[in-house]
């Protein structure tokens, strides 16, 4: 079964200009949650998408924002890019609704916003 | 609210040597808890993770931990610890509806010597 992907893995973005990140779960996995993490904050959560319903939200301003489709891919879009928004933007899915369901990562895209 | 500590940065140990990584959460109820690896430039790969029931949970790649309410801890264990071990290592707590926006602690990377 594939894993979680992630497209792009890289970005270079200019302040100001909006980025669209794209996340596609593990195969029947329904949750898909986005993380953002820097050296100096560590993992800090996004946003929660369920069944095309946004679940749960990070402490983020709102230029960060996500949808999630019927096929259960999400993508996260961050507009008026500033130069904090510089880190790797990593996306997980899990099985169903199951509390005990561990995180499924895929492997990032890396934003470097100059 | 729940956390996660792991006090930690950086641990370094030498090729054979046995490892213990020390995790210690705050939650209200009965948490779930979970170890990730994270090797440079990918995504995280779950290792183990605690439910209920044996306090002694076994991993992948040889790894174990110990639920302690007492203590509030989670520690990860691994008896003899190779090269490829080196990486930055997660402690995560989540539960509930909210399974999805766990929270992770700001991860202890370790070195290995040969």
């Amino acid at each position: 079964k594939a894993g979680v992907t992630q497209t792009p893995r890289y970005l270079i973005k200019t302040r100001g200009q909006q980025v669209t990140l794209s996340c596609s779960p593990i195969s029947g996995h329904r949750s898909v949650s986005w993380y953002q993490q820097t050296p100096g904050q560590g993992l800090q959560f996004l946003f929660e998408y369920f069944s095309e319903t946004q679940r749960n939200k990070g402490n983020f301003p709102g230029r960060f924002s996500g949808r999630q489709f019927s096929n259960s891919r999400s993508e996260m879009n961050v507009s008026t890019l500033e130069l904090g928004d510089s880190a790797l933007y990593l996306c997980a899915s899990k099985l169903g609704d199951l509390s005990n369901s561990p995180l499924h990562f895929g492997n990032g895209t890396r934003l470097t916003v100059t | 609210a729940q956390s996660v500590t792991q006090p930690d940065i950086h641990i370094t140990v030498s090729e054979g040597a046995s490892l213990e990584l020390r995790c210690n959460y705050s939650y209200g109820a009965t948490p779930y808890l979970f170890w990730y690896v994270q090797s440079p430039g990918q995504g995280l790969q779950l290792l183990l993770k605690y439910f209920s029931g044996d306090t002694l949970v076994q991993g992948i790649k040889g790894f174990e931990a110990e639920f302690k309410r007492s203590q509030s801890s989670f520690n990860l264990r691994k008896p003899s610890v190779h090269w490829s071990d080196a990486a930055e290592y997660f402690c995560a707590v989540g539960a509930g509806v909210n399974a999805g926006k766990s929270t992770f602690g700001d991860g202890t990377t370790l070195t290995v010597k040969p």
